[in-house]
């Protein structure tokens, strides 16, 4: 089945950029969508289809997809951003078609 | 408004079947295009998905726990219903069930979760 690595952690100043990345073979040619999930919660959608965003979510977040790699960029990281954080395709071509990441821990610093 | 809200046993013993029930509002079931699914979280861990029933009845499963799984719906009470046999303490997590946008591949709408736990 499709796999979908993510670094396990990233730690990032108040202010600053954080960027999580998710890599999976050609998952340019897939649609990514990122998922936030506090302590406690159940994860929220941040973005959909690469790049958009839900209304209610800040446009600090944003997506890009190219190649073997997606990213979520945060901009001006704030202390509330701190959680989880996963990406997750749909696999067509396989049996097990929703797929995670495995999930990154952003830490404001 | 769009809920969802899992319900079922804390605790369940190994070698026993675990029944879970997703009561939703705010859409129906019987709406072309609509599913709901099954995505569980061990202490610690990552997402997985388990399972997923659409409007027509089209049933897709983990393939890793299909053996175990079965996902049935009830449209006029609005519920799912997913049963996973043979539990081990391995399948102790938190259990969601979401809901994915109408005609699409991500979910936007999710419950709360529920934590069962296997232990004898």
């Amino acid at each position: 089945s499709y796999v979908l690595t993510q670094p396990p952690s990233v730690s990032v100043a108040p202010g600053q950029t954080a960027r999580i990345t998710c890599g999976g073979n050609n998952i340019g040619s897939k649609s990514v969508h990122w998922y936030q999930q506090k302590p406690g919660q159940a994860p929220v959608l941040v973005v959909y289809d690469d790049s958009d965003r839900p209304s209610g979510i800040p446009e600090r977040f944003s997506g890009s997809n190219s190649g073997n790699t997606a990213t979520l960029t945060i901009s001006r990281v704030e202390a509330g951003d701190e959680a989880d954080y996963y990406c997750q395709v749909w696999d067509s071509s396989s049996d097990h078609p929703y797929v995670f990441g495995t999930g990154t821990k952003v830490t404001v610093l | 408004q769009i809920t969802l809200k899992e319900s079922g046993p804390t605790l369940v013993k190994p070698t026993q079947t675990l029944t879970l029930t997703c009561t939703f509002s705010g859409f129906s079931l019987s709406t072309s295009g609509v599913g709901v699914g099954w995505i569980r979280q061990p202490p610690g861990k990552a997402l997985e998905w388990l399972a997923l029933i659409y409007w027509n009845d089209d049933k897709r499963y983990s393939p890793s726990l299909k053996s175990r799984l079965t996902i049935t719906k009830d449209t006029s009470k609005n519920q799912v219903v997913l049963t996973m046999t043979n539990m081990d303490p391995v399948d102790t997590a938190t259990y969601y069930c979401a809901r994915p946008a109408v005609r699409e591949y991500y979910f936007d709408y999710w419950g709360q979760g529920t934590l069962v736990t296997v232990s004898s």
